[in-house]
């Protein structure tokens, strides 16, 4: 099972919005909708932002949205904030029941 | 609140075993499937294993199938992996994570704070 494929890196200016792309196969994030997004600070566990393509856990900021078209998923975060720099990851369910990562994307706050 | 806290890891020679253990606490353990995750140094995260609710059904990611073995104890709100013919590419911080579900649905709610496993002579 390959991961998914993310950019390596994303970065912005405090206040503006990006978006992290998260492109997998059918077989993956275009066939089920259990598409997640976790948010990873240096020597930290990760932390569940989006589940099941666009559901935020109680908690979470709604400055953090997520979508998918296709067989690729994104991650947008709006006003962002010097708390937002982080590394973030995607996940899907796979149709060979395992579960993939993809590669991850550095956030950078400018 | 919910915890999850690995332990038994450590440094272990090359075609060595060890058995990881992960203590659940704050929800009822019983009622969700659980995974392990790693991630090597520097490096991102791979899924490792997931284990349904009740046991009946397990799944390995490629890298490990054969070689490590997911289990649960609901009894004892526990989750292990016993990991055999240990490779430096097992090295990394191993997760246990709670899925949303009770079976696989590829979501982590919830994760520990990690164990660090490290194979070398």
């Amino acid at each position: 099972q390959s991961a998914l494929t993310q950019p390596a890196s994303v970065s912005g200016s405090p206040g503006q919005s990006i978006t992290i792309s998260c492109t997998g196969t059918s077989s993956d994030v275009g066939g089920y909708n259990y598409v997640s997004w976790y948010q990873q600070h240096p020597g930290k566990a990760p932390k569940l932002m989006i589940y099941e393509v666009s559901n935020r856990p109680s908690g979470v900021s709604n400055r953090f949205s997520g979508s998918k078209s296709g067989n690729t998923a994104s991650l947008t975060i709006s006003g962002l904030q010097a708390e937002d720099e982080a590394d973030y990851y995607c996940s899907s369910y796979t149709s060979s029941t395992t579960v993939v990562f993809g590669g991850g994307t550095k956030v950078t706050v400018l | 609140q919910v915890q999850l806290a690995e332990s038994g890891g450590g440094v272990v020679q090359p075609g060595g075993s060890l058995r990881l253990s992960c203590a659940a606490s704050g929800f009822i353990f019983s009622n969700y499937g659980m995974h392990w995750v790693r991630q090597a140094p520097g490096k991102g995260l791979e899924w490792v294993a997931f284990i349904r609710y009740d046991g009946s059904n397990k799944y390995y990611a490629d890298s490990v199938k054969g070689r490590f073995t997911i289990s649960r104890d609901n009894s004892k709100n526990t989750l292990y992996l016993q990991m055999n013919s240990l490779g430096a590419e097992d090295t990394a911080v191993y997760y246990c994570a709670k899925d949303l579900k009770r079976y696989n649905s590829g979501c982590f709610d919830y994760w520990g704070q990690g164990t660090l496993v490290t194979v070398s002579s």
